[in-house]
C-alpha cells in the first residue's frame, strides 16, 4: 500500500530557530500534499495544501511567512517553521494524495517542542 | 474550519461490546472517510464511503451515511482492547483540481479489557 514517510518524528528546538519537516511519498507520486497541525486531544487543522511546482495554498489564519512550504518534486514536500516560538509547539502531520486518484495517506507525524 | 462534529467526544466500553460513533457535517461532500489515530501517532485510514452509498462494511467495521441528514456513523463490533484510539471522520469535498479533507473533532474510544 501507499506509504508516506515523515521526518523527524520528534524535534526540540530553541526559540528563534527554524525547523524543517520532510514528507515523502515512498511508492507513489503525489501531486498534492497537505500539512496539518494538531493540538493535544484536538482534531487536525489543515494548514496548507501544496501542489508540486507551484505555491502552496494556505488556510485562513495561517501565516505563510512563518510556515514555509516547498513541494519541489512529486515525492517530497517540506514544511519549515521559521523563527519558532513556544506557541508553535504542536504535532504536525502531512498527508499525500496519489496523483492517480487514490486516497489520502498520512505520515506518522512530527512532535515539535520549542523551548 | 471544522466540517465534522463527532459524538460522543469520549466513549468507554468493555471488551466484546460494540462501539458506535457518530459524525455530522455541514456541506455537500464527495465522500466521507473514517480514520483512526493512536496516541501521538499518525492517522490510519479505516474506510471510505461515497456520497451515493448508504452503508459499507469492512471486517468488524460498519459505516453508514445519510446525506439527507448530513451524518455518518461508525460501528465497531466485538471491540478489543487494541481498538483503543481516537477516531475521526473526515469529509472530502474535492472538485476539479481542488482537493481538501476536513476533519471532525474526533471520538476517544477506550476499550477496557
Amino acid at each position: 500500500g501507499a506509504v508516506v514517510s515523515q521526518h523527524p518524528s520528534r524535534v526540540i528546538c530553541k526559540s528563534g530557530t527554524s525547523v524543517k519537516i520532510e514528507c515523502r511519498s515512498l511508492d507513489f507520486q503525489a501531486t498534492t500534499m497537505f500539512w496539518y497541525r494538531q493540538f493535544p486531544k484536538q482534531s487536525l487543522m489543515l494548514m496548507a495544501t501544496s501542489n508540486e511546482g507551484s505555491k502552496a495554498t494556505y488556510e485562513q489564519g495561517v501565516e505563510k511567512d512563518k510556515f514555509l512550504i516547498n513541494h519541489a518534486s512529486l515525492t517530497l514536500s517540506t514544511l519549515t517553521v521559521t523563527s519558532a516560538h513556544p506557541e508553535d509547539s504542536s504535532f504536525y502531520i502531512c498527508s499525500a494524495r496519489d496523483w492517480r486518484g487514490g486516497g489520502y495517506t498520512f505520515g506518522s507525524g512530527t512532535r515539535l517542542t520549542v523551548v | 474550519s471544522q466540517q465534522g462534529e463527532e459524538d460522543p467526544q469520549a466513549l468507554s466500553i468493555q471488551e466484546g461490546e460494540n462501539a458506535t460513533m457518530n459524525c455530522s457535517y455541514k456541506t455537500s461532500i464527495n465522500n466521507l472517510q473514517w480514520y483512526r489515530q493512536n496516541s501521538g501517532r499518525g492517522l490510519v485510514h479505516l474506510i471510505l464511503i461515497r456520497s451515493n452509498e448508504r452503508e459499507k462494511h469492512s471486517g468488524r467495521l460498519r459505516v453508514t451515511l445519510d446525506t439527507s441528514k448530513k451524518s455518518s456513523s461508525l460501528l465497531i463490533t466485538a471491540s478489543r482492547a487494541a481498538d483503543t484510539a481516537s477516531y475521526f471522520c473526515a469529509t472530502d469535498r474535492s472538485g476539479g483540481s481542488n482537493y481538501k479533507l476536513t476533519f471532525g473533532k474526533g471520538t476517544l474510544l477506550t476499550v477496557n479489557p
